[in-house]
């Protein structure tokens, strides 16, 4: 039983469309993270939201809009991607400050 | 504000050989540290935490890392690298009082056969 779950695994979408990557967690986490893994391999925090509330919102262009419906979901909606948007997307959770969980990553890829 | 800085973005040992990778933070107050691996297009997994217990910790796979806060390091190691062990590393760290997490920006680590 997966503890955090994202889909799409893999995302191949054309310039200038928009699209969702969906993240479940079943941990009873109260916070939830979005982060951007580039061509580099940094990782680089996008947002958290803790009880549906955002916390962090990183200098993220304003095409990216999370959503968190519960504290078990937080998805993030992608407008007008562009090709520097390929990367993988990780989501994670979190309970305290030392338990943290993480997806096992989407790979978007835009054409 | 929490931030870590590793020192060495690729490093390269001989299979056998000592693994170091260089892990040093910089916060108000002590944080929790960890280190995690990444395999080749695979996920990241925990390999061990610092949460204010003992200062060395043991982590999977034969690593450890020691807490030492006089030098501000979290430094991760191994006695004898295994070809398995080449893979991408990151140094994180979380606030205390939680909803903040935080990685390094990563060090590749290639085994020489």
């Amino acid at each position: 039983d997966t503890a955090v779950s994202q889909t799409p695994k893999y995302l191949v979408t054309q310039m200038g469309n928009d699209k969702s990557i969906k993240c479940e967690q079943n941990l009873g986490h109260d916070t939830m993270y979005w982060y951007k893994q580039d061509s580099k391999k940094f990782l680089k925090i996008m947002f958290s939201y803790n009880n549906k509330e955002l916390i962090i919102n990183e200098t993220v262009p304003n095409r990216f809009s999370p959503k968190s419906p519960d504290k078990a979901h937080l998805n993030l909606h992608i407008n007008s991607l562009e090709l520097g948007d390929s990367a993988v997307y990780f989501c994670a959770s979190s309970q305290g400050a030392t338990t943290f969980n993480f997806g096992s990553g989407t790979r978007l890829t835009v054409v | 504000a929490q931030s870590v800085t590793q020192l060495g973005s690729h490093v390269s040992v001989s299979e056998g050989a000592l693994v170091l990778l260089r892990c040093n933070y910089s916060s108000s107050v002590p944080p929790y540290l960890f280190w995690y691996v990444q395999y080749p297009n695979q996920g990241l997994q925990l390999l061990l935490k610092y949460t204010s217990a003992a200062t060395l910790v043991k982590g999977i796979n034969g690593f450890e890392a020691e807490f030492k806060k006089s030098e501000t390091s979290f430094h991760l190691t191994k006695p004898s690298a295994h070809m398995s062990d080449a893979a991408e590393y990151f140094c994180a760290v979380s606030k205390p009082t939680g909803n903040q997490f935080y990685f390094g920006t990563g060090t590749s680590l290639t085994v020489i056969p």
